[in-house]
């Protein structure tokens, strides 16, 4: 069964580069698509963007600019940086895997507040 | 970009009920249509895929049907625990994904 755990900083300056991780277990990380997708408070969910298992990647065009998703095999984990954050990138952060297009495992998610 | 939009906003049912709600997709997503339930502090679950195939474990009290741009998520008899958020999402030419704005099924 598939289980996924972001971690990361829950507070970060604005200006400065937001980086989550999300550690896979019962699943190789170098199948499926991996993503991430984040909600602000109160509001609904929007997908950032998805890395393969082959490293190939897509993000949204809005904040295509600003994201780097990245796999490391060693640690069966995948990461998110965001850069230039501001106030609007504060959000909860989930990661998710997907086989389709839709995600069926979600990770519980992690709070990052932007702010200084 | 494929926008989804999701009606109503806000749903006030009683238990027991049968709840409609709906998805409608600015083009065309064929079957490629998700539905998810998310309580507050909670990640969203995975309800239906294929637009009408239920997920692992997940009642059959729900079900999902639509193709195209309209979509509907079906709760044939609403029980305490499904007072939830609902999200539609489409998967057809990704990326990029998007979702639905939610909506939300209180207790009347």
């Amino acid at each position: 069964q598939v289980q996924l755990q972001e971690s990361g900083p829950g507070l970060v300056k604005p200006s400065e580069t937001l980086s989550l991780t999300c550690t896979v277990s019962g699943a190789s990380i170098r199948s499926y698509f991996w993503n991430w997708i984040r909600q602000p408070a109160g509001k609904g969910l929007e997908w950032i963007g998805r890395v393969y298992g082959s490293g190939n990647t897509n993000y949204i065009p809005s904040l295509k600019s600003r994201v780097t998703m990245s796999l490391d095999t060693s640690k069966n984990q995948f990461s998110l940086r965001l850069t230039s954050v501001t106030a609007a990138d504060t959000a909860v952060y989930y990661c998710a895997s997907s086989k389709r297009g839709y995600m069926d495992v979600w990770g519980k998610g992690t709070t990052v507040t932007v702010s200084s | 970009e494929i926008v989804m939009m999701q009606s109503p906003a806000t749903l006030s049912v009683s238990l027991g009920e049968r709840v409609i709600l709906s998805c409608r997709a600015s083009q065309s997503v064929a079957t490629n249509l998700a539905w998810y339930q998310q309580k507050p502090g909670q990640a969203p679950r995975l309800l239906i895929y294929g637009a009408s195939t239920r997920a692992t474990g997940i009642p059959a009290r729900f079900s999902g049907s639509g193709s195209g741009t309209e979509f509907t998520l079906t709760i044939s008899s609403l029980q305490s625990e499904d007072f939830a958020v609902y999200y539609c999402q489409h998967y057809n030419n990704w990326p990029p994904l998007t979702f639905g704005g939610g909506t939300k099924v209180e207790i009347k």
